[in-house]
């Protein structure tokens, strides 16, 4: 079964809106998680690292204050993309490690921006 | 230059038949890789971790080459189920993965 949940599966806003993204570890503790967005016919990129009770990491090019991350305990992580365009219309996907290792993803979220 | 770079495909191949594919990566230092499945729309499933030495799971081999920074997936035996597109990943440090964009394999009965 699903070891990391996503929520929402997808959503669609309209542009300028904020929209929280949140995983879930099910069954562990996650001190860490990814954030993770792919284009369409593209890689997945790391956007951050989300570390629980602690500010997130961001990778080169990505905004902090645009995509605010908030890792408020143990097993849950929140990607709010603020202030949201069309270009932002992506597949977010969240990670966690369990094992070493090992990470497990979450099912992704589609997101439209109109 | 992309930290890992794979032939996109598709490679269209009949039920049984073998299917080769590679990817490279720039950073030497990496220390762990890995065949990740992702089917339309879904979330990458880890298909196995690639060892030095190759190594094997049913019909999927996967063999790693440092000197040339080099990673391989073959697949025996093709089944329809296989039809996917496969994610090289190669860790960067940490638990931090970079993913190559995928190589798409349809496998047709």
């Amino acid at each position: 079964g699903a070891v990391v949940s996503q929520h929402p599966s997808w959503v669609i806003c309209k542009s300028g809106t904020s929209v929280k993204i949140e995983c879930r570890s099910l069954d562990f503790q996650a001190t860490t998680m990814f954030w993770y967005r792919q284009f369409p016919k593209q890689s997945l990129m790391l956007m951050a690292t989300s570390n629980e009770g602690s500010k997130a990491t961001y990778e080169q090019g990505v905004e902090k204050d645009k995509f605010l991350i908030n890792h408020a305990s143990l097993t849950l992580s929140t990607l709010t993309v603020t202030s949201a365009h069309p270009e932002d219309s992506s597949f977010y996907i969240c990670s966690a490690p369990k094992e070493a290792n090992e990470q497990f993803f979450g099912p992704g979220t589609r997101l439209t921006v109109l | 230059r992309k930290e890992v770079e794979q032939d996109p495909g598709p490679f269209n191949v009949p039920e049984g038949a073998t299917v080769a594919f590679n990817c490279t990566y720039s950073n030497s230092a990496s220390q762990s890789f890995f065949w990740y499945r992702q089917d339309c729309r879904k979330e990458p499933k880890l298909l196995m971790s690639v060892y030095s030495s190759g190594n094997e799971d049913g019909r999927f081999t996967a063999q790693l080459n440092r000197a040339s920074q080099y990673i391989s997936l073959l697949i025996r035996d093709s089944k329809l189920s296989d039809s996917a597109t496969y994610l090289c990943v190669v860790n960067r440090d940490d638990y931090k993965l970079s993913f190559g964009a995928g190589t798409t394999v349809t496998v047709r009965a």
